[in-house]
């Protein structure tokens, strides 16, 4: 079965650049859409953009003007890249697969890796 | 934005009790309706998607309804491994939001 695994750095420095790596195991990342999806501690989640195998994305406004999803085919792996952070970018961030065959539903998670924003 | 209002925001139940959960959307989103359910320290986990379509795995005490902009999430009779934060989520408008979240509390 599918599965997902985050990597990354989980401290990163005021206004700098945030950068993560989800990895698609068992399975092809070809023929979905690929979510990135984050949580602040003690809050809600909040869905940042996904990417088809294509290259075309969508992001949730509040975020597009700094956010940049990527994906490598051979590698079968995409990325997130959320420019200038603050504080309130601190989070745990999930990569996640959009099965548009559920009404888009997020059928599969990573576990979650934690990115923290402090100098 | 569409919003996704959640109530009750918590729950207090014991095991065997029967509970709905309800999500409301500010506009139409037919039946781009999913529900997950988060325990702590885990990622969440798909229960339910286009409002009544029940993920292959999930129990089958879980049950969705609802179209247009009123949807219910019920599970028949609570398990102890059931108690969790549960949250709605809409995709028929990008962003697809999520409700604020129902935690739902052993009595």
């Amino acid at each position: 079965q599918v599965q997902l695994q985050e990597s990354g750095s989980g401290l990163v420095k005021p206004s700098e650049t945030l950068s993560l790596t989800c990895t698609v195991s068992g399975g092809s990342i070809r023929s979905y859409y690929w979510s990135w999806i984050r949580q602040p501690p003690g809050k809600g989640l909040e869905w940042i953009g996904y990417i088809y195998q294509s290259g075309s994305s969508n992001f949730n406004p509040p975020l597009k003007s700094r956010v940049t999803i990527s994906v490598d085919t051979s590698k079968n792996q995409f990325s997130l890249k959320l420019s200038s952070v603050t504080a309130a970018d601190t989070a745990v961030y999930y990569c996640a697969r959009v099965n548009y065959h559920m009404r888009e539903a997020v059928d599969v998670w990573g576990k979650g890796t934690t990115v923290t924003v402090s100098s | 934005d569409t919003q996704m209002t959640q109530t009750p925001s918590s729950l207090s139940a014991s095991v065997g009790d029967r509970v709905t959960i309800s999500c409301r959307a500010s506009q139409n989103i037919n039946n781009y309706l999913n529900w997950y359910q988060q325990k702590p320290g885990k990622a969440p986990n798909l229960l339910i998607y286009a409002a009544s379509s029940l993920q292959s795995g999930v129990p089958s005490r879980f049950s969705g309804s609802g179209s247009g902009t009123d949807f219910t999430l019920t599970i028949s009779s609570l398990q102890p491994e059931d108690f969790a934060t549960y949250y709605c989520q809409q995709t028929y408008y990008t962003p697809g939001t999520f409700g604020q979240g129902t935690r739902l509390e052993i009595k």
